[in-house]
């Protein structure tokens, strides 16, 4: 069973770079037949899908065009993770930060990280 | 980008039918577009319910059932129970990416 643990930092300073990692257990980064996903929440925006990347011989990455310009997902072979990296963060970018796994088949996602940005 | 409009609300009693869709700024939902729906409560993440427009998993109840309606994908909640009462969302496939509707509050009264 796939399990995905989030980390990272709570709050954030306007204007600074929100990042999260999400650490994978029972399956790989690489893996030839998922794709690993960040959605975020929050009471303005409800869910909004951010991106994703995957490994099908070479690496791949979509982005939502709302985050397009300040956004980056990199795997991270060697410890078996995804980061989500969102740049010049604003309180909008408030919101609880899920990673996701998908095969085809169903999405499962991480236990959700509050960041708050504020000063 | 695309954008996914879902009803933001509906009520529907005990025991009753109710029907939430799920529509496409470009045009018609296909299977192409591979529709998710899933359910979240309060404090939980979203949970998948339909994949693939109509399939469901072993965890789906069986009064569940998806379906492509007149241009949009549809969820129909057949014999609804005070358990079901919770925010639906639909989200589709637009090549590389994936669009949330903004969701569906569904009370069960």
């Amino acid at each position: 069973q796939v399990q995905l643990q989030q980390s990272g930092p709570r709050l954030v300073q306007p204007s600074q770079t929100l990042s999260v990692t999400c650490a994978i257990s029972g399956d790989s980064v690489s893996s030839k037949s998922a794709s690993w996903h960040w959605i975020r929440q929050s009471p303005s925006r409800g869910l909004e899908w951010l991106g994703r990347t995957y490994y099908r011989s070479r690496w791949y990455n979509d982005y939502a065009v709302s985050v397009k310009s300040r956004i980056i997902i990199n795997p991270d072979t060697s410890r078996n993770q995804f980061s989500l990296q969102l740049d010049s963060v604003t309180p909008e970018d408030t919101a609880v930060y899920y990673c996701g796994r998908y095969d085809a088949y169903n999405y499962s996602w991480g236990q959700g990280t509050l960041v708050t940005v504020s000063s | 980008q695309a954008v996914v409009t879902q009803e933001p609300s509906l009520t529907v009693s005990p025991g009753g039918t109710v029907t939430l869709t799920c529509a496409s700024s470009t045009g018609t939902v296909t299977s192409g577009h591979y529709p998710f729906w899933f359910q979240q409560k309060p404090g939980q993440a979203p949970r998948t319910l339909i994949y693939d427009a109509t399939n469901k998993y072993s965890w789906t109840p069986v009064r569940f059932s998806g379906s492509l309606l007149g241009g949009k994908a549809a969820l129909t909640l057949s014999g609804a129970q005070p358990d079901d009462e919770a925010e639906y969302y639909c989200l589709l496939a637009y090549s590389g990416a994936r669009v949330f509707g903004g969701g569906t509050k569904l009370t069960v009264l």
